[in-house]
């Protein structure tokens, strides 16, 4: 399969507790972005990387989130001290840079914070 | 600003066309896309079309861009049952930003 992986597919987690997704986009993708989604709504930007590079971050990405690319292929995003408000789908996309306007997603991980 | 509206339900009866609508405020936006959410899936991209563009036809799917209004809408020919899902409007380009700009969604259900 060639498409953008995620994983895990599911995590629950007790509140406070700290997690960490990871996201495998397309082979030759240099772009990768990340989307949170919740319930009943269209999914809302978070941050996306150039190569390794962090070049954009959306005001939902609070001080408790921080994502890496670290050799510009792979990525993680973590999140410490969860609250239940986190409890959301997280969603990976890529694309390559000479057609960023072009992103595809992968399944999704999604975190309940309980 | 930007936004994306969408109406949040529709039913249609298997074989008929299907017609989702949404608007935009943003008239920098460069690209509008649909996407396709099955349940506990990810995002599909179906099509998408450029702003200069006010048509653009794939197999059973049209997407009518109207830019003075700032409304696009997709149609589905010929409806099936393994149409119904969650559709998603979305724009990208607008204030020259790489980001996705999602509409809330439109659930579709269709029905024998």
């Amino acid at each position: 399969d060639t498409g953008v992986s995620q994983n895990p597919r599911h995590k629950i987690t007790k509140r406070g507790q700290n997690v960490t997704f990871r996201c495998d986009p397309i082979s030759e993708h240099n772009r990768l972005y990340w989307y949170r989604q919740t319930l009943g709504q269209g999914p809302e930007f978070l941050t996306y990387f150039q190569n390794e590079a962090q070049l954009e971050k959306s005001r939902l990405l609070s001080d408790r989130f921080s994502a890496e690319r670290p050799k510009g292929s792979f990525s993680t995003l973590e999140i410490q001290r969860t609250e239940q408000g986190d409890s959301a789908m997280y969603l990976c996309a890529s694309s390559l840079i000479s057609a960023g306007y072009e992103q595809y997603f992968g399944p999704g991980t999604r975190l309940t914070v309980t | 600003g930007e936004d994306v509206e969408q109406s949040l339900f529709l039913s249609v009866r298997e074989g008929d066309s299907s017609v989702i609508n949404c608007t935009y405020t943003d008239s920098s936006s460069t690209y509008l896309y649909w996407y396709k959410q099955e349940p506990g899936a990810g995002l599909q991209l179906l099509t998408y079309i450029f702003s200069n563009m006010d048509m653009k036809q794939d197999q059973r799917l049209t997407v009518l861009l109207n830019k003075k209004d700032k409304h696009l809408s997709l149609r589905i020919a010929d409806t099936q049952t393994g149409d119904s899902a969650i559709y998603f409007c979305a724009e990208w380009g607008s204030g020259g930003y790489n980001k996705l700009i999602f509409g809330a969604g439109t659930r579709l259900a269709v029905h024998p």
